[in-house]
């Protein structure tokens, strides 16, 4: 069975461009998380989706950071514009039933963020 | 609020010898689950565990054992006879009534040959 797929693995650009992170969870996991992880430090949730919809984006900084979840499968994150602090690793997961604290979520390799 | 505190921000060790990581956990939930995942330099979270708060049976997997100790808030690991293959960043993490999981900060292990 696949795991999580990112992409891009990596991704380098210049403060005040926007980007994009793209994620695939596990097929038949209805729930999917983004995740921001600093240097150092463990994952932070940005955003939970069940199904099509964002039921927690409470710590999404929604200024600057966009997700969307269309068809309830595949996700996007959208940072525009980017700032110096964004350059983190930015974790996808996905777990079959979220909304059930005995749920187990399983990771993504990341996509490394640098804002220079 | 929920939190875990790793107390141990890096481990050194030679290949064969044991290694606990520390885990303490504070929620005031009655119902919550703990977990164990490892990320090698590769960068993926690799589950490892999964402990209910009703369930306080030690576990032991390969050369792997975790320790849940409710009158302490202490969830700990230990890799028995370490190798080189064993380094990583070591994360716990808590999920309570909100769903919401908490990780610690990782310890770093590292096992030397």
């Amino acid at each position: 069975e696949a795991g999580v797929v990112q992409s891009p693995r990596y991704k380098i650009i210049e403060k005040k461009q926007p980007v994009a992170f793209w994620c695939n969870p596990i097929s038949g996991h209805n729930t999917l998380y983004w995740y921001r992880q600093n240097l150092g430090q463990g994952p932070e949730l940005l955003i939970r989706y069940e199904n099509e919809e964002a039921v927690d984006d409470s710590q999404l900084p929604k200024d600057r950071f966009s997700a969307e979840r269309l068809k309830g499968v595949d996700s996007t994150l959208k940072i525009q514009p980017a700032e110096l602090g964004d350059s983190a690793v930015y974790l996808c997961a996905s777990s079959l039933d979220g909304s059930r604290t005995t749920d187990t979520q399983y990771f993504g390799p990341g996509t490394r963020l640098t804002v220079l | 609020a929920q939190k875990i505190t790793q107390a141990q921000t890096e481990i050194s060790v030679v290949e064969k010898e044991d290694v606990t990581l520390d885990c303490v956990y504070e929620t005031r939930d009655t119902t919550y689950y703990l977990f164990w995942y490892k990320q090698p330099p590769s960068g993926e979270l690799v589950f490892l565990i999964r402990r209910n708060s009703f369930d306080e049976q030690n576990e032991i997997s390969g050369r792997y054992s975790w320790n849940f100790q409710k009158s302490t808030s202490s969830f700990n690991f230990t890799i028995t006879a370490s190798q080189v293959v064993d380094s990583a960043v070591y994360f716990c993490a808590l999920s309570g009534s909100n769903n919401d999981m908490r990780f610690g900060a990782g310890t770093r292990l590292t096992v030397k040959p």
